[in-house]
């Protein structure tokens, strides 16, 4: 199984401020076939199922405001929210989509400071 | 607007079962992989189990296999978790989500199941 590890699990940042969020998987989640890293990141509020923010490693999901922004390759990644607003406090996950069983990491818990 | 909807959640004591439906809408049913996807209490996201479009391909977590059974009647929209001899660890908020392949787009808001005696 891949293994996805995530860093820091929490992290406070001031309004307006870049937060940067990491992820690592076990294994290469890079395709050979297509060159496409098989990673999407979630952002989930209080309440609320995942959203979809991010797949492919850096492709925004539609209607995802340009704010965030994914990075990364085979298997070290990064989410970035270059100027974070309010609602924007949530858990974060990645994901590797790329084999069975697909999975999760720990999640990262985002506050204002 | 797409819409999923699960139900079929609640109390049930160990070594009991329990069927979970998530009705579809608003999207090509019959064109989606479907997945199920648990979160205990306070705890993060763990995937259950897949199906593909034609349910000949069914994937699932090792903690699960030989206890639980993904379905899906595209007549209907609908997808399915049969869940037997349910254990306490099972207890989570179980999610329906659809995607191409296993990637996850869309989500219900989750059915709650909880395994106590």
């Amino acid at each position: 199984d891949i293994v996805m590890t995530q860093s820091p699990d929490s992290l406070a940042v001031s309004l307006g401020e870049r937060a940067t969020i990491n992820c690592k998987s076990s294994q290469s989640v890079l395709s050979s076939s297509n060159n496409k890293n098989y990673l999407a990141w979630f952002q989930q509020k209080p309440g609320q199922p995942p959203k979809l923010l991010i797949y492919w490693a850096s492709t925004r999901e539609s209607g995802v405001p340009d704010r965030f922004s994914g990075s990364g390759s085979g298997t070290d990644f990064t989410l970035t929210i270059s100027s974070l607003q309010a609602e924007d406090v949530a858990v974060y996950y990645c994901q590797q989509y790329y084999s069975s069983p697909i999975t999760f990491g720990q999640g990262t818990r985002l506050e204002s400071k | 607007e797409v819409q999923l909807v699960e139900s079929g959640g609640g109390l049930v004591q160990p070594g009991g079962s329990l069927r979970l439906s998530c009705a579809a809408s608003g999207f090509n049913f019959n064109n989606y992989w479907m997945t199920w996807v648990r979160q205990a209490p306070g705890k993060g996201l763990e995937w259950v189990a897949n199906i593909n479009q034609d349910a000949n391909e069914r994937y699932y977590v090792d903690s699960v296999k030989g206890r639980f059974t993904i379905s899906r009647d595209n007549a209907k929209s609908s997808l399915y978790l049969q869940m037997n001899s349910l254990r306490v660890e099972d207890t989570a908020v179980y999610y329906c989500a659809a995607g191409g392949g296993f990637l996850v787009d869309y989500w219900g808001q989750g059915t709650l199941v909880t395994v106590s005696s």
